[in-house]
């Protein structure tokens, strides 16, 4: 079966730092993958899905990049945090295999930029 | 850009109460999912939808995709303190590439034993 994992679960993070979350899925090959983020507990807003090595689509202009290294890892990146960017981020895949796919999530990752 | 309209946004019910939720938009889709967000937890997934009129059930959850594609339901038959969490739809539209996941935003659910 597949599975899903990203960490860390939590991060408290200093304005001006970098950031580093990763993302790896299990037990399947190819997958899309994505990041979203949510704040105050609603809300999802897509920020980078990837179809492939290498290929990073983003959504949003923003603080963030993302990079896809491996086929199964999806790192979300930041060379210097703004409070904003504090929230919930939470990784996911689907099966590529063009329309009606299903998105599973991972666990999330808590950010607060203090 | 494209919009889902998820209804209501938050609901306090009695435990053994059923509940019923939607989402609906203008645009038409070729899935609809709804997920459960527990407090500090990723969704997970309750039931994927991917025929117009398709009724499918998950225990005490039933979905149902609109037969106009334009909305989809979720009923949850005699609550339980369990079910507590935020409800989200999902759909993805029709003739749509990767990324193109449209989240509703969210139904919470308070239930009172």
């Amino acid at each position: 079966s597949q599975t899903i994992h990203q960490w860390p679960a939590t991060l408290v993070q200093p304005v001006g730092s970098p950031l580093s979350l990763e993302c790896t899925v299990e037990g399947t090959s190819n997958p899309n993958l994505y990041w979203y983020r949510q704040a105050a507990g609603r809300g999802l807003q897509l920020l980078f899905y990837s179809v492939g090595i290498g290929q990073i689509s983003s959504e949003v202009p923003q603080n963030l990049s993302a990079s896809r290294p491996q086929d199964r890892q999806f790192i979300l990146s930041s060379k210097k945090l703004l409070l904003s960017d504090s929230g919930f981020y939470l990784c996911a895949w689907s099966r590529d295999s063009g329309s009606g796919n299903t998105i599973y999530f991972g666990e999330g990752s808590w950010l607060t930029v203090v | 850009g494209q919009q889902l309209n998820q209804s209501p946004q938050s609901m306090f019910i009695q435990e053994g109460e059923d509940v019923s939720m939607n989402c609906t938009s203008s645009s038409i889709f070729n899935t609809w999912l709804w997920y459960k967000q527990d407090p500090g937890e990723g969704p997970v997934l309750l039931i994927a939808l991917y025929k117009a009129g398709e009724l499918t059930s998950n225990g005490r959850l039933t979905a149902q995709f609109g037969i106009t594609r334009k909305d989809s339901f979720l009923n949850i038959s005699a609550s339980i303190p369990s079910d507590v969490g935020i409800y989200f739809c999902a759909g993805q539209l029709n003739g749509g590439s990767q990324g193109n996941l449209i989240f509703g935003k969210g139904t919470k659910l308070s239930v009172k034993p």
